[in-house]
Order: structure tokens, then C-alpha cells, then sequence
């Protein structure tokens, strides 16, 4: 059974605090993807990686950084959480082949 | 900039049939379709390549006009379980390869 997992599922942060989001795959995909969502706005792309130590920015980039040292692995980072940033973040995967996209659960990030 | 979908909201008794559109100004190479029920993670539902096909999925179609660069979905004979969000998810040239712009989603509401 293929499978994203996210670290957390629900998460509450400060104003100004560093976070890290976590998202791990299991089906060797090539392709790794952070999106945020919010009500109304769909879902939106801050970062992508086509491979390990490759990133490119998404739509919405601004106050995030990403990293990829393993190709199963991909991190979403808020350098300095502000409160425009809680959001539902959802990791997705997906093989260069053919790019049908497997989504994690979503972590509930709150920052107060 | 991101595909408009319409409607925003559609409610349906059993057994009716719906078409969600989804719209982009860009000249798209695929057109993909997810749907996310309440608290869950997106799901694939299918991928239409440039070429005008049409894919079928059970009583799930949909259509891409690589023409107008729209694409529809077709759900017929509506069950309770097709109630939820659906995205379109659009990749083009300009945006380059691999990476999806989602719409804003089509709420679909099922009811007995």
C-alpha cells in the first residue's frame, strides 16, 4: 500500500518560532511537493523537488525553505513563523512516469 | 496564475448527474482531477493529455479541449460517496513540466 506520511498532524507554534514539517515516501518517486491550503484558495504550490538536493519554487515561496537529502524524504521549513502562515500543509508525491500525485494527510499548523 | 473552476458549489439528490469545468488561460499540456472528501488527502481521479482525449472512470468521465484549454467532468448517476471537493490541476508549458496549478475546487454535496 503506498503511503505519504507527514510528521504531524496537528501543530501549534509561536509567532517567530523556526518549524519543520516533515513528509516521507515509500514508492521511490522522483517528484516531492509541498502545497498549502486554505478555505476558498485550493491548494497552492510553495516548493518542489524533481530530485535529491533539487528545489524549485512554487507559487507561493516567500517565508519557506525546503530540503532533500534523501529522496524519500522532504522538509518544509517557516525560518520565522508569523501568524498569516497557519494553514493545512500538504506533502504529495509523485513519479516523473507519470506524474499522478499521492497526497500525505496534512498537518493543521496554527501559529498563535 | 491558477485554472478557474466552475461551479463553486453544486448540491445533487442520488442518481443526478453533474459537469464541473475547469478553465485556464494558458496553453496546457495535461489536465488532472482530484477529489478530496472531508478531513482526507486529495485523491487521484485521472489525467487527460493534450490531444483532446477523454478518459472514463466507472460513471466518473471527463474531457479536455485542448482547443479552448478547458477540460469537464462528467459524474453520472450520482452515488453518496461522490459527495466532496473537486480540483482540477493543470500543467503547462509555462509553468513547466511536473508541476500542477490546482483551481479553487467545486464542492459537491450528494444527498439521499
Amino acid at each position: 500500500d503506498v503511503k505519504v506520511t507527514q510528521s504531524s498532524r496537528y501543530l501549534v507554534k509561536r509567532t517567530g518560532e523556526k518549524v519543520f514539517l516533515e513528509c516521507v515516501q515509500d514508492m521511490d518517486h522522483e517528484n516531492m511537493f509541498w502545497y498549502r491550503q486554505d478555505p476558498g484558495l485550493g491548494l497552492r504550490l510553495i516548493y518542489f523537488s524533481y530530485d535529491v538536493k533539487m528545489k524549485e519554487k512554487g507559487d507561493i515561496p516567500e517565508g519557506y525553505s525546503v530540503s532533500r537529502e534523501k529522496k524519500e524524504r522532504f522538509s518544509l521549513i517557516l525560518e520565522s513563523a508569523s501568524t498569516n502562515q497557519t494553514s493545512m500543509y500538504l506533502c504529495a508525491s509523485s513519479s516523473r512516469l507519470d506524474n499522478e500525485q499521492f497526497f500525505g494527510p496534512g498537518t493543521r499548523l496554527t501559529v498563535l | 496564475q491558477q485554472p478557474v473552476q466552475s461551479p463553486q458549489a453544486v448540491i445533487l439528490r442520488e442518481g443526478e448527474d453533474a459537469v464541473i469545468n475547469c478553465s485556464s488561460s494558458k496553453a496546457l499540456y495535461s489536465v488532472h482531477w482530484y477529489r478530496q472528501k472531508h478531513g482526507e488527502a486529495p485523491v487521484f481521479l485521472m489525467i487527460l493529455l493534450k490531444g483532446g482525449e477523454q478518459k472514463g472512470h466507472d460513471k466518473i468521465s471527463a474531457s479536455f479541449n485542448e482547443k479552448k484549454q478547458q477540460s469537464s467532468l462528467y459524474l453520472t448517476a450520482s452515488q453518496l460517496s461522490y459527495s466532496g471537493t473537486y480540483f482540477c490541476g493543470t500543467e503547462s508549458m509555462n509553468t513547466g513540466f511536473q508541476k500542477l496549478v490546482f483551481g479553487t475546487g467545486t464542492r459537491l454535496l450528494v444527498s439521499p
